[in-house]
């Protein structure tokens, strides 16, 4: 039971570059998140799916793409790439049952330069 | 969700009790507290939650303020490792996706 996976842990882009992160949980919980976190701030959600299927945006979901490709994955799409997204972008699953907390995975950490 | 407040920076000494505190005073009847913690660059981890009753489990115990206006994280014997920051959050519990972390409080432990 590995929890919650995330690929790359490590990447640098060029502006104007894409790249997608990849997140897969083996929890078989039904809702997923992608956070990013800022130096110094706290975690801001990006977009969320509450069920294969399904996508919401959150509080800053301008320049990202998501995909619920099926109930384990879920991924998040950078199109252009832009140095205001440098940030460490985690990714969450939530529990089906009480207490209902989300679980993390450790990470992505994307300069674009 | 209700948003929260919360100190940015506390200190504790090793072996002492950490009391953490979190006004919430918009919280709904329906919405719950819960408390997360996150060591340096990890990702997030889930302490506790509650509703309405003082709770406690392995890792800490949670008070509640009757009008539930507030609460106190509390970790009864601080150790180096619980070194990390600590979020409040209010929402409720098995509805609603939106997950507002703030900017928490980061406590250090002092040997």
């Amino acid at each position: 039971n590995a929890g919650v996976t995330q690929t790359p842990k490590f990447q640098v882009l060029k502006t104007g570059q894409s790249m997608t992160l990849q997140c897969a949980q083996d929890m078989n919980h039904n809702s997923m998140y992608w956070y990013r976190q800022d130096p110094g701030m706290g975690l801001r959600l990006i977009y969320y799916s509450a069920s294969e299927g399904t996508t919401d945006k959150g509080e800053v979901p301008n320049g990202y793409n998501v995909s619920r490709l099926n109930k384990r994955e879920f991924s998040l799409r950078l199109e252009s790439a832009a140095p205001s997204q440098t940030s460490v972008y985690f990714c969450a699953s939530r529990a089906t049952g009480s207490p209902y907390e989300q679980y993390f995975g450790p990470g992505t950490r994307l300069t674009v330069t | 969700d209700a948003k929260t407040t919360q100190p940015p920076s506390m200190d504790c000494a090793e072996g002492r009790a950490a009391n953490l505190p979190c006004n919430h005073s918009t919280i709904s009847g329906n919405e719950y507290v819960y408390w997360y913690r996150q060591i340096h660059s990890q990702g997030p981890q889930y302490i506790i939650h509650g509703l309405k009753n003082n709770e406690t489990n392995e890792m800490a115990s949670l008070i509640i303020t009757e009008d539930r206006k507030s609460s106190t994280l509390i970790l009864p014997h601080a150790t180096l490792r619980d070194t990390a920051v600590y979020y409040c959050i209010v929402r409720v519990s098995n509805t609603g996706n939106q997950f507002y972390f703030g900017t928490g409080t980061s406590l250090t432990v002092i040997p």
